[in-house]
């Protein structure tokens, strides 16, 4: 049950773009498109930003994307605004029927 | 309005016991998959647990054996046994439902901190 690897951080300025790489292996991201994005401000619970690798909630900007290649999933975030700047951690169902988060990555909107 | 509160969380010393809950409002807890995740102080997210509306469940390596994951449908409510405490189970506890139709922990309660320490 290793974590999927996220960078620890990234950065960009206001109105850029930013795509956050998140890997595994062909038992968790890489075997199910079961792969999650969740936004974490500080002293606050995780947020839903995307589901099912490509899936927006209601309510999410659609400046929030992802996509998955292979074992790797990648979240963009287009149109960087200042509220943008959190943690954001991956997840994925895993072949043994449990979750796995990734590291996290700390987001700074410069 | 869907909403989970978790409470029972404090200051344990190591090799002790507590129970953690988690009061679902809005949806029925025995017809959701629901789950624990836990975030050590400065870390990450890291799943703990989870209960199918089956009644199944599954752990972390890290856990298995020493907690316990259940739930009453009565009272709407989830619960994490956690026995044989280690100062590394120090973290905040939340609860989370596993989306009927996101795939996804689509809903979080607010945490409950866990501190294992003499």
């Amino acid at each position: 049950q290793s974590a999927l690897t996220q960078p620890a951080s990234v950065s960009g300025s206001p109105g850029q773009s930013i795509t956050i790489s998140c890997t595994g292996t062909s038992s968790d991201i890489g075997g199910y498109n079961y792969v999650s994005w969740y936004q974490q401000h500080p002293g606050k619970a995780p947020k839903l930003m995307i589901y099912d690798v490509i899936k927006r909630p209601s309510g999410v900007s659609n400046r929030f994307s992802g996509s998955k290649s292979g074992n790797t999933a990648s979240l963009t975030i287009s149109g960087l605004q200042a509220e943008d700047e959190a943690d954001y951690y991956c997840s994925s169902y895993t072949s043994s029927n449990t979750r796995v988060f990734g590291g996290g990555t700390k987001l700074t909107v410069l | 309005e869907v909403q989970l509160v978790e409470t029972g969380g404090g200051l344990i010393q190591p090799g002790g016991s507590l129970r953690l809950s988690c009061a679902a409002s809005g949806f029925t807890v025995s017809s959701n998959c629901v789950s624990w995740v836990r975030q050590a102080p400065g870390k990450g997210l890291e799943w703990v647990s989870l209960i199918y509306s089956g009644g199944s469940t599954n752990y972390a390596d890290s856990v298995k054996g020493r907690f316990t994951i259940s739930r009453d449908n009565s009272k709407n409510t989830l619960y994490l046994q956690m026995n044989s405490l280690r100062a590394e189970d120090t973290a905040v506890y939340y609860c989370a439902r596993w989306g009927n139709w996101e795939n996804a922990f689509d809903i979080w309660g607010q945490g409950t901190m866990v501190t294992v320490s003499s």
